[in-house]
């Protein structure tokens, strides 16, 4: 089946410092993609659409500068965390379907712990 | 909040029974889907329904749709230690925005 890359697995970084999360869609095409945070034991919530070609669209209350979200190709989205602070440290998951209205494909997640 | 119900959130059971998994969710859709999530890993597509569908069987499990009611279960049948994880449910109405569940933690105990 499809697969979604998601790279690194975990990253530890410095307070004030940026970090970059990769999300590729392996063996399909897709013009968008999704970037959640999830906090241990609880659900998954959206973050942002990622759309190649144009500007991401974040969800109410996720600081768009904080959070900058780059679709450069239909096979890659980035996000990258800016100025961590510890309250970022928290799971990332990206996600990335062929077309609308069929499977959603999950990366593995990204760990991040800012110190 | 957008995300949808699920019920229980945890649940323990014993290898070789059923476990039963409902998920609820706020607007009309147009597809339901199912992920399993072990801890501090991705999530895996477990089961796809679309509105149209009242029920999907894939191996062991089965997923019912209730559109009236809008909610959603997940049965895991002659379960297995392996099948520990967390279950949620997510739904779409049409785009490719999914509101997921709040999950469900099942242990399978040996």
């Amino acid at each position: 089946g499809a697969v979604v890359s998601q790279h690194p697995s975990w990253v530890i970084c410095k307070s004030g410092t940026s970090v970059k999360i990769e999300c590729r869609s392996l063996d399909f095409q897709a013009t968008t993609m999704f970037w959640y945070r999830q906090f241990p034991k609880q659900s998954l919530m959206l973050m942002a659409t990622s759309n190649e070609g144009s500007k991401a669209t974040y969800e109410q209350g996720v600081e768009k500068d904080k959070f900058l979200i780059n679709h450069a190709s239909l096979t890659l989205s980035t996000l990258t965390v800016t100025s961590a602070h510890p309250e970022d440290s928290s799971f990332y998951i990206c996600s990335a379907s062929e077309t609308v209205g069929n499977t959603i494909y999950f990366g593995e997640g990204s760990w991040l712990t800012v110190v | 909040s957008q995300q949808g119900e699920e019920d229980p959130q945890a649940l323990s059971i014993q290898e070789g029974e059923n476990a039963t998994m409902n998920c609820s969710y706020k607007t009309s859709i147009n597809n339901l889907q199912w992920y399993r999530q072990n801890s501090g890993r991705g999530l895996v597509h477990l089961i796809l329904i679309r509105s149209n569908e009242r029920e999907k069987h894939s191996g062991r499990l089965r997923v019912t749709l209730d559109t009236s009611k809008k909610s959603s279960s997940l049965l895991i049948t002659a379960s297995r230690a392996a099948d520990t994880a967390s279950y949620f449910c997510a739904s779409s109405s049409g785009t490719y925005k999914y509101i997921f569940g709040t999950g469900t933690r099942l242990k399978v105990l040996a």
